[in-house]
């Protein structure tokens, strides 16, 4: 099945670090998507993909850093730059980054800073 | 700039109660796309609906019905007869050209959290 996959589901990480979170899919979709979610504000968009070995920074992209190395993989970095790291993350693609293109949603990591 | 609102932050409903999920938005632009998403327990937001700024018709899917209203910059869900498992946060968002690109930015509402009772 057709799909995007995120792990890991739960991430604990300690003030300071950094820490990689994974999204793959296999729905052969051009563009990809990181959203953060925090409760009461909805999705915001942290970073973006169209293309392979390009990608363009979203709303709240301080703190974060990405790369799109393979059309399958967009992997998000946290950085201990990022103040308050603490919350839901999701991947996303769509077949192409148009307007009209409904994006699919993986599963989300949900990060707490300890 | 565009603008999503949600103002029913949560509802509550006894099951075969029909509910209606309020959405406003804002954009300057003439061309765009609305949506809905529903987001279950497990987190993952699943697709409901598409509807572009062009197409005023209501549309009905089973229990699920949308109406779209261009004078009102509105776009509201209902479900009729709702169910336990209709239980999720449902989120409303606007897709536009903003800035002339080609890339469609999604922008999100607060969500509504619907909880349906036994």
């Amino acid at each position: 099945d057709g799909g995007i996959t995120q792990s890991p589901k739960y991430l604990f990480r300690k003030e300071g670090q950094n820490v990689t979170l994974s999204c793959e899919q296999n729905l052969n979709h051009d563009a990809m998507y990181w959203y953060r979610q925090d409760p009461g504000q909805g999705l915001r968009l942290i970073y973006y993909s169209q293309i392979v070995n390009d990608f363009q920074k979203g709303d709240i992209a301080e703190g974060y850093s990405v790369s799109r190395e393979k059309k399958e993989s967009f992997p998000l970095t946290v950085t201990s730059a990022q103040k308050n790291p603490t919350a839901f993350y999701l991947c996303a693609s769509s077949s192409h980054d148009y307007t009209y293109n409904e994006q699919f949603f993986g599963p989300g990591t949900r990060l707490t800073v300890l | 700039a565009q603008k999503v609102t949600q103002a029913q932050t949560e509802i509550s409903v006894v099951e075969k109660e029909d509910v209606t999920l309020d959405c406003v938005y804002e954009t300057r632009d003439t061309t765009y796309y609305l949506f809905w998403y529903k987001q279950p327990p497990s987190g993952e937001l699943v697709f409901l609906i598409r509807r572009n700024s062009f197409d005023e018709q209501n549309e009905i899917s089973g229990r699920y019905s949308w109406n779209f209203q261009k004078s009102t910059s509105s776009f509201n869900f209902t479900i009729t007869a709702s169910q336990v498992v209709d239980s999720a946060v449902y989120f409303c968002a606007l897709s536009t050209n903003a800035g002339g690109t080609s890339y469609g930015k999604l922008t999100f509402g607060q969500g509504t959290i619907l909880t349906v009772h036994p």
